[in-house]
């Protein structure tokens, strides 16, 4: 079964500064989706990206998605301190969800 | 917000002893899942069911066991816990894909189980 790859591992940035993340999977998805995890909590649903899209937005955040390039990015503009947790990209094939190692991102105040 | 929980959120419990991780959901989602995490790493998908009377493992290897009785609820069991089972444990739940289903996956809040 696959699974997403993200990158970085690990992004710190000052608060009102842009963080990008990335998501690199190797089979067919109908879906790619984005979470987010605060530190010993569960993931929680962000955005969602369908296959036959390229870009969605969802107020701060902007996902795009290459599917000749099996990859995907979630941008996250203006970045807040509450906005440090782990985010993690989720592949959905047919009933199948698997997630990659997630981003750590911690914004600095 | 996600109507589904999970108790207990933390224990910490003897080696040998049996322990029952619950979890319950509202929505009448038919799949459900457990992952298992440790600390800042990535989930690994342990056990699944998509309706009631269907389990199956995941990837990872898990001596766990589960069942699913009730729509409603999927408990975890580990008959006899070692400290290598010390993790957290994450239960999700899903609608079971259709033309319309996205398939998104609605978390509950964890268990973190340490077995001394």
């Amino acid at each position: 079964s696959q699974q997403g790859e993200e990158d970085p591992q690990a992004l710190s940035i000052q608060e009102g500064e842009n963080a990008t993340m990335n998501c690199s999977y190797k089979t067919s998805i109908n879906n790619l989706q984005w979470y987010r995890q605060n530190s010993g909590r569960g993931l929680v649903h962000l955005i969602l990206i369908r296959s036959n899209e390229r870009e969605k937005h969802s107020g701060r955040l902007r996902v795009t998605l290459d599917t000749s390039k099996k990859s995907s990015s979630l941008l996250i503009t203006a970045s807040r301190a509450a906005d440090t947790a782990s985010y993690f990209c989720g592949l959905y094939n047919n009933n199948d969800m698997r997630f990659g190692a997630g981003t750590r991102l911690t914004v600095k105040p | 917000e996600a109507d589904i929980y999970q108790t207990p959120r933390y224990l910490v419990i003897g080696t040998g002893k049996k322990i029952t991780l619950e979890c319950s959901q509202t929505m009448g989602h038919d799949k459900m899942y457990w992952y298992q995490q440790d600390p800042g790493m990535e989930l690994h998908l342990i056990h699944y069911s998509y309706g009631v009377n269907s389990t199956e493992k995941g990837d990872l290897s898990s001596e766990s066991t589960v069942s699913r009785i009730r729509t409603e609820h999927f408990p975890l069991t580990l008959e006899s816990a070692r400290p290598s089972h010390t993790s957290q444990y994450l239960c999700a739940s899903s609608e079971l894909g259709s033309g319309r289903s996205t398939g998104e996956l609605f978390f509950g809040e964890g268990s973190r189980l340490t077995v001394l």
